[in-house]
């Protein structure tokens, strides 16, 4: 079983639409929590962190922990063409970042 | 001024060479990483310095050895490449006892074994 398991989609949704990008996780241990943004080509750069379970909001994004269901999901309102990338949940654990396999979205003008 | 920047941003050689990507940080950070991004995006550590210190060394082939002449810097060099080592490479830092407040990650390296 992987660390961090995460839908690779692709995810395609129109502009303005709500999305939402999710993460499970095996250990129950992990308690930060990080949703990464790389455009094509790019490095992976940090987009939201949270630490424990919760919500955690920035602009048109929220990251939210469940960690009783060891789940984490991010929300984009109000999406623009310009989100259009990938999203790659990570967990810090043992002294390492640990990635989900990302999932690519497209959102469509 | 670029946080973590890494040379060459492409690389393109031959089965067998011996190649060599750098990396260095401006941020201060005392840990440096090296991940590797496969075909289907997917990131995994291969390595990680602390202060010039090997601290972690997942399941990589001996032909891969880091290097890191001080906090700042870390390298990779790679011998005899194979095909399957074509990926994009990325280093990334942070630092180690407030780590989880992210990692900053270069541009990558996107090596193309032929």
């Amino acid at each position: 079983q992987k660390e961090v398991e995460q839908d690779p989609g692709p995810l395609s949704v129109p502009e303005g639409a709500i999305v939402s990008l999710n993460c499970t996780y095996s250990n129950s241990a992990f308690q930060y929590f990080m949703w990464y943004r790389q455009y094509s080509r790019k490095g992976p750069e940090l987009l939201m962190y949270t630490y424990s379970s919760g919500n955690k909001e920035d602009g048109r994004f929220t990251a939210q922990v469940d960690k009783s269901s060891k789940y984490i999901s991010l929300f984009i309102r109000d999406s623009q063409p310009s989100d259009s990338a990938t999203y790659l949940c990570a967990i810090v654990g043992a002294q390492k970042l640990v990635f989900g396999q990302g999932t690519r979205l497209t959102i469509n003008p | 001024d670029t946080a973590v920047s890494q040379t060459p941003k492409y690389l393109v050689t031959q089965m067998g060479n011996d190649k060599s990507i750098k990396c260095e940080q401006n941020l201060g950070h005392d840990t440096m990483y090296w991940y590797k991004q496969d075909s289907k995006k997917f990131l995994k550590i291969m390595f990680s310095y602390n202060n010039k210190e090997l601290i972690i060394n997942e399941t990589v082939p001996n032909r891969f050895s880091p290097k890191s002449p001080d906090k700042a810097h870390l390298n990779l060099h790679i011998n005899s490449l194979e095909l399957g080592d074509s990926a994009v490479y990325f280093c990334a830092s942070s630092q180690f006892r407030t780590g989880n407040s992210g990692y900053t990650f270069g541009s990558g390296t996107r090596l193309t074994v032929v």
